[in-house]
């Protein structure tokens, strides 16, 4: 069953574009939505992330949008850049469940300069 | 302060055999966690130790089997592997394991049985 589900697969943006990624969850218990950006032949490396308390978070160019009626959280990356060309991983975790995060499937996103 | 790191970068194995994966966490982290990343299943949670202890496990088989040393390096290992067992295996180091911080992760050891 998959808990996370991340939208769409792949993307392709120009420069200077906004990059948006979308992720549904299921379960309810969820409490911490983090963001990880991995580059090829590198583990992945948290961008941004929020907790259901707060209805968006920005970070630099990085934006969480997160409706929680809805269960559904989003990733926006303004003014995207070909060095932003990665692919991303929306996850959840519980808070009881320690560092057990559940992922979404990913989405590559390639900046065209 | 160093990464984590994991070793073997690379290793290449025949089903049956048995393969043992090592992590050292950033130093000072106490919290241990593995994941397996395939490109059909996407990145799946392992387990996770802290303190020497397992404290989670995600919906593997049994061959699969984890430790963590009093210097919180931690080890996993796999028996009787499967074709299917071909993955990058990566492990990731948090301060407090308390959920809801910052996880580091390594590069990853990618694994190829044949």
């Amino acid at each position: 069953q998959q808990q996370v589900k991340q939208s769409p697969q792949s993307l392709i943006v120009q420069k200077g574009g906004i990059s948006i990624i979308n992720c549904a969850y299921e379960n309810t218990a969820f409490d911490y939505f983090p963001w990880y950006q991995q580059f090829p032949g590198k583990g992945p490396a948290l961008l941004i992330a929020i907790r259901p308390d707060v209805s968006e978070k920005k970070e630099g160019r990085f934006t969480i949008s997160f409706n929680k009626s809805a269960k559904q959280f989003s990733l926006h990356i303004m003014d995207s850049q070909p060095g932003d060309s990665a692919t991303y991983f929306c996850a959840a975790s519980k808070g009881n469940a320690g560092n057990m995060l559940t992922f979404g499937g990913g989405t590559r996103l390639m900046v065209k300069p | 302060k160093a990464g984590v790191t994991q070793t073997p970068r690379y290793l290449i194995k025949t089903r049956g055999q048995q393969v043992t994966l090592s992590c050292s966490p950033i130093s000072g982290h106490r919290s241990v966690s593995w994941y397996q990343q395939t490109p059909g299943q996407g990145l799946q949670f392992l387990f996770e130790y802290f303190s020497e202890t397992q404290r989670n496990k995600g919906n593997f088989p049994g061959r699969f089997s984890g430790r963590q040393f009093s210097n919180s390096r931690s080890e996993m290992n796999v028996s009787t592997l499967e074709l299917g067992d071909s993955a990058l295996y990566l492990c990731a180091s948090s301060a407090l394991g308390t959920g809801a911080e910052k996880l580091f992760f390594g590069s990853g050891t990618q694994l190829s049985v044949l």
